[in-house]
């Protein structure tokens, strides 16, 4: 079965810094790889996903992840944070097979001071 | 168009007592998923039903906790005789079917906050 790692519990920058939230995964075959985002008082909401092709993805609101297969990586990343980016992100990965579960890591709270 | 609904999105219950959770995928969304979240756990995967396919029940924590999916739609999520560990916020997310060659996001609902007393 897959699992998911995300290295930061708790992040917080101030307006205008770059971001990077790490991702590990841990499955031997190939995946589907996916960042959503919760805002507080919201639901989760999907931010970007990797299903095949480049490896480096650009999803909503100017959040990129780039796929390094290599490292069995998915790292989010932002040039520029602002501070509505304050929300709980979630990486997951999903098996790329005909039934396969999504596995979610166990976020980062992103706190962003402006 | 609607969303992912779920009900009641608070209920408070006492130990010992059983509840329902409901769940109203987006219509045409033949997967749907039973998450729960508690602080510092993330999302912790529970229960997924996939068409008429046999449901993949393998996180679903005890033998306290089932589920059912009438019909393709509709989905309950039962806890029997809650502990209040089962304190978290139980989330349902559907989608169109998933397979080899074709994915799709999950749209997830806002969510039932259970606190057992």
């Amino acid at each position: 079965a897959q699992s998911v790692s995300q290295h930061n519990h708790h992040v917080i920058l101030s307006e205008a810094a770059s971001l990077e939230l790490g991702c590990n995964y841990s499955y031997g075959g190939t995946v589907n790889l996916f960042w959503y985002v919760q805002y507080p008082g919201q639901h989760l909401q999907l931010l970007l996903k990797y299903f095949s092709g480049d490896p480096l993805v650009k999803g909503i609101k100017g959040f990129e992840a780039e796929f390094i297969k290599s490292k069995f990586s998915f790292n989010l990343r932002k040039p520029s944070v602002q501070w509505s980016d304050t929300a709980e992100y979630f990486c997951a990965v999903r098996a790329n097979s005909g039934y396969s579960t999504l596995t979610f890591g166990k976020g980062t709270m992103l706190l962003v001071s402006p | 168009g609607a969303g992912v609904s779920q009900s009641p999105s608070n209920k408070v219950t006492e130990k010992g007592k059983d509840v329902e959770l409901r769940c109203d995928p987006i219509s045409g969304h033949t997967a749907l998923y039973w998450y729960r979240q508690s602080l510092g756990q993330g999302l912790e995967f529970l229960i997924y039903f996939q068409g008429n396919s046999a449901p993949d029940k393998s996180g679903l924590p005890s033998d306290r906790f089932s589920a059912e999916r009438t019909g393709g739609s509709v989905s309950t999520l039962t806890i029997q005789r809650t502990q209040q560990e089962d304190s978290a916020v139980y989330l349902c997310a559907s989608s169109r079917p998933q397979g080899i060659s074709y994915n799709s996001p999950l749209h997830f609902g806002n969510g039932t906050r259970l606190t057992v007393t």
